[in-house]
């Protein structure tokens, strides 16, 4: 009864470099969301997927990339880190959208960007 | 712009007394309306939610209310026990932009002291 799993859990990454933050989920969703959660402030749409094939932009799109290959998995690309990127990373899932349907969440990926 | 507020930070009530969280929003699309209960190092995970159709919906110790003229809603926790610590984070959701969207408050830091 696995939800959502989130890898790494921390990681320390420099200017410039690129990395790829895992996210599975396994009760068959059709939704999938990227947030980030800067301190004191809310979470903030990234990038969401209705389905295989299909992602579109959320609110802070930029310096992201995302893929969705397959119903279970959603990585999110950060290309060329940058300080602003220092946030904690939340995936999340939903059966159908969020307008009626809470949503389920990993546990998170702290990234700090030096 | 901060569609969604939550206006304290923090808040502490003492085990067995009510625990009052409160949430404004200013964006007369939104319809449907949750709350997240989040502990540290863990992701946010449901909690309840009210449809726009509904003044109240109740759930155990926990009961949500909706004043739709105030664009407000609270979130009612009664009795308050010490497990209950965490940041509560309230979340509005409507057709926005083409897309269907969630948007966060950003979250109140409930201590309930033994």
């Amino acid at each position: 009864n696995a939800g959502v799993t989130q890898t790494p859990k921390f990681h320390i990454l420099k200017i410039g470099q690129s990395m790829t933050l895992q996210c599975t989920q396994d009760m068959n969703h059709n939704y999938m969301y990227w947030y980030r959660q800067d301190p004191g402030m809310g979470l903030k749409l990234i990038y969401y997927s209705v389905g295989a094939g299909i992602t579109d932009k959320g609110e802070v799109p930029n310096g992201y990339n995302v893929s969705r290959s397959t119903t279970e998995d959603f990585p999110l690309r950060l290309e060329l880190a940058a300080p602003s990127q220092t946030s904690v990373y939340f995936c999340a899932s939903s059966y159908s959208g969020p307008r009626n349907q809470p949503q389920h969440f990993g546990d998170g990926t702290r990234l700090s960007i030096l | 712009d901060q569609q969604v507020k939550q206006n304290s930070p923090s808040l502490s009530v003492q085990e067995g007394r009510i625990s009052i969280l409160n949430c404004d929003y200013t964006n007369s699309m939104f319809d449907y309306f949750l709350w997240y209960k989040k502990y540290p190092a863990e992701g946010p995970t449901f909690l309840i939610s009210i449809s726009s159709i509904k003044d109240k919906n109740e759930d155990g110790r926990f009961t949500v209310f909706l004043n739709k003229s105030a664009k407000h809603l609270s979130l009612h926790i009664v009795p308050s026990q010490p497990g209950d610590s965490a940041v509560y984070f309230c979340a509005a959701s409507g057709d926005s932009g083409g897309y269907q969207k969630v948007t966060f408050g950003t979250g109140t830091k409930l201590q309930v002291i033994p």
